[in-house]
């Protein structure tokens, strides 16, 4: 079973509408957690932390759900710009366990 | 302040060439990383390191050696470069906080032939 799992999409949505994304992660010792996005042919970049009472950054909200074990990425109002691949990470705060899901595609459409 | 940044940005390689691929931060971190990403694959860790002087294997070390003489710099070698080798490579650092998460330097694509 993979450290962290994402539904790779893509997901193709008008503008405006909201959208939401999940990752799940196996290990329960997991205590950081993280939302990248990456544009094509360029490198990840942190969207967001996620904290375990959520975190809301404009159109942004992460949330975090220790009991079932995933942490969740809405985009609320999506733009033409919000098209991505969104990299869910998560960090047991071991130097060499910090996984990153292998993204999941966001298409924005007119 | 340039945070993470890799050297070069392209290269194109024979078979059986060698190459060295840099990455130097300037954030004062311990930890830093080399991934290859490929289409579908995500990013897979290929050795790390924890501080000047260390190096560890990550999950796909395998035709690549690394070395950090320095704290701000990491660098990635391959010593027989195979086609299988093609790929981007994405250099990263962490800081130590509990909070702290990983920043990318602006990758380097490889081609073999």
């Amino acid at each position: 079973r993979k450290e962290v799992e994402q539904d790779p999409g893509p997901f193709n949505v008008p503008e405006g509408a909201t959208v939401a994304f999940n990752c799940t992660y196996s290990n329960s010792a997991s205590q950081s957690f993280f939302w990248y996005r990456q544009d094509c042919r360029k490198e990840p970049k942190l969207l967001m932390s996620v904290y375990s009472s959520g975190n809301e950054d404009g159109r942004f909200t992460a949330q975090l759900n220790r009991a079932s074990q995933y942490i969740s990425l809405l985009i609320r109002d999506s733009k033409l710009s919000d098209s991505a691949t969104y990299l869910c990470a998560v960090n047991s705060n071991n130097f060499n366990k910090f996984y990153f899901g292998s993204g999941t595609k966001l298409n924005v459409k007119p | 302040n340039a945070g993470v940044t890799q050297t070069p940005k392209f290269r194109v390689l024979k078979t059986g060439q060698s190459m060295t691929l840099l990455c130097a931060q300037d954030m004062n971190h311990e930890y830093m990383y080399w991934y290859r990403q490929d289409p579908g694959m995500g990013l897979r860790l290929i050795h790390y390191s924890v501080g000047e002087g260390t190096t560890a294997k990550g999950e796909v070390p395998d035709g690549y050696n690394v070395s950090r003489l320095k704290k701000q710099n990491f660098l990635l070698g391959l010593e027989s470069a195979a086609p299988s080798q093609t790929s981007v490579y994405f250099c990263a650092s962490e800081g130590q906080g509990s909070t702290d998460t990983q920043y990318f330097g602006p990758g380097t694509r490889l081609t073999v032939l």
